[in-house]
C-alpha cells in the first residue's frame, strides 16, 4: 500500500518567517494530495490540496508544490502568524478499487510560531 | 449541512466492555473513513467503507474491531472487549467519492479504565 513520510515532525519558527513541510509518497499512481491543519483538540481541516496535473498551487500565504517525478510535495507558509501554530498533515490519495480512492496520511508536523 | 457528526464525543469504558462509535457522514457523501489518533501522534488509517461495503480494512486489527456502514443510518465502529491500549481519539471522515476533500468529524475520545 501507499506510504507517506512527512518531515520534520516538529518545527519552530519566528513570527513572520516562512515554514516548509515536506512529504514523500511511494505509490506513483497517487494523484491527489491534500493538506490538513489540526488545532489542539479539534478536527483536522483541509487548508489546501493539489492534483497531479499541476505543479504548484497558492492560496494567500499558503502554497503547495508537487514533484511527481521525485514523488514529493511540500507545504509552504509565508509570513507566519501565531494562529498558524497547529499540527499539519499531508496525505496522498491512491486508487483502492471499484472506482474509489483512499487517503493515506503522514504522521504530522507540529508547527509552533513564536511571537 | 451539519457536517460530519460523530457521537459520542467522549466515551469511557471499563476493560472488557464494548465500545460503539457512530459517524453520520455529510449529506450526499457515500464514502466513510475511520482513523485512530493516539496522543501526540498522527492519523492512522483503519477502514474505508462505502454504503453496505467494506472497501479496505487493512488498517484495522483483525480481532475485536469491526466496522459497518449500513444502507440506512450511521457508520459504526465497534470495539469488543476493550483494553487500555484502545484509548485514543477516533475520527471519521466522509467524502463524496473520487479525489475529493474528506471532511472530518469532531472525533470520539475513548478512554478505557
Amino acid at each position: 500500500g501507499e506510504n507517506v513520510e512527512q518531515h520534520p515532525s516538529t518545527l519552530s519558527v519566528q513570527e513572520g518567517d516562512s515554514a516548509v513541510i515536506k512529504c514523500t509518497y511511494s505509490d506513483s499512481a497517487s494523484n491527489y494530495f491534500p493538506w490538513y491543519k489540526q488545532e489542539l483538540g479539534k478536527r483536522p481541516q483541509l487548508i489546501i490540496d493539489i492534483r497531479s496535473n499541476v505543479g504548484e498551487k497558492k492560496d494567500q500565504r499558503i502554497a503547495v508544490t508537487l514533484n511527481k517525478t521525485a514523488k514529493h510535495f511540500s507545504l509552504h507558509i509565508t509570513e507566519t502568524q501565531p494562529e498558524d501554530s497547529a499540527v499539519y498533515f499531508c496525505a496522498a490519495a491512491q486508487y483502492s478499487g471499484a472506482g474509489s480512492y483512499q487517503l493515506t496520511f503522514g504522521k504530522g508536523t507540529k508547527l509552533s510560531v513564536i511571537p | 449541512n451539519a457536517g460530519v457528526m460523530q457521537n459520542p464525543r467522549h466515551l469511557v469504558r471499563r476493560r472488557g466492555q464494548e465500545a460503539r462509535l457512530r459517524c453520520s457522514p455529510m449529506k450526499g457523501h457515500s464514502h466513510v473513513y475511520w482513523y485512530r489518533q493516539l496522543p501526540e501522534e498522527g492519523l492512522k488509517f483503519m477502514v474505508y467503507l462505502q454504503k453496505e461495503n467494506i472497501i479496505d480494512e487493512s488498517g484495522m486489527p483483525k480481532e475485536r474491531f469491526s466496522a459497518e456502514f449500513p444502507k440506512e443510518g450511521p457508520s459504526i465502529l465497534r470495539i469488543q472487549q476493550v483494553v487500555r491500549g484502545d484509548s485514543a481519539a477516533y475520527f471519521c471522515a466522509s467524502s463524496p467519492g473520487q479525489l475529493s476533500e474528506a471532511f472530518f468529524g469532531q472525533g470520539t475520545r475513548l478512554t478505557v479504565v
